[in-house]
């Protein structure tokens, strides 16, 4: 199995502020790639696939970028609504796998 | 609203047998690849099992021939029949709908329970 290996494991950062979640992957993947937010309690949410794509209805400061083994999610000036765990998950070979997650924290 | 809900949850003894299943709305199962994920408690994303539009079907390595995903057209939903339960089949376990191209997965429930202990 392809493993997912996210950093860091958890953040703290401030209402305005800017973070990135990286997420390496044990071998090429391509940009078969996915991120999502889960907050306590529900199920997870898709915010990216294809490494890059914004799925519809997700705000635009959510991006991703990256091809290969490396990924990055970047959120842009932080909004409380934010705080969640997040994953990355590749989708290139079965089994579809996913990162150990990033808490994200608003100060 | 499209959606998926989950049921059937609940605590089992180790050994035990228990069937989940999942109820979208909004879609139909019939045209759909659907997954189902568990998270244990305070862990991450594992997924479980998956079934094409055409009816073949998936799991992962670790189900051993012990849970059997299937489909019911008529009823619009999924099941996941789950035998031969262990302690570390403990969690919460989620409905996803399959996003093609690729096995990203855009809905999911809010998932249902499994408690495997004696």
């Amino acid at each position: 199995d392809i493993q997912m290996t996210q950093s860091p494991s958890s953040v703290s950062a401030s209402v305005g502020d800017r973070v990135t979640i990286t997420c390496q992957a044990s071998q090429d993947i391509g940009d078969w790639l996915a991120w999502y937010q889960q907050q306590p309690g529900k199920g997870p949410k898709l915010l990216i696939y294809a490494a890059a794509n914004l799925q519809s209805g997700v705000p635009s400061r959510f991006t991703g970028s990256g091809s290969g083994t490396s990924f990055t999610l970047t959120i842009s000036s932080l909004q409380p609504e934010d705080s969640a765990a997040y994953y990355c998950q590749q989708a290139k070979t079965f089994p579809p796998t996913f990162g150990q997650g990033t808490r994200l924290e608003i100060k | 609203e499209v959606q998926v809900v989950e049921s059937g949850g609940g605590l089992i003894q180790p050994g035990g047998s228990l069937r989940l299943s999942c109820a979208p709305s909004g879609f139909n199962v019939s045209g759909s690849y659907m997954s189902w994920v568990r998270q244990a408690p305070g862990k991450g994303l594992q997924w479980v099992s998956g079934i094409y539009s055409s009816g073949r079907t998936y799991y992962g390595g670790f189900v051993k021939g012990r849970f059997t995903i299937s489909r019911d057209s008529s009823r619009n939903t999924i099941s996941l029949q789950m035998d031969s339960l262990r302690v570390d089949d403990t969690a919460v376990y989620f409905c996803a709908r399959v996003y093609q191209p690729g096995w990203y997965f855009d809905l999911w429930g809010r998932g249902a329970l499994v408690s495997v202990s004696s």
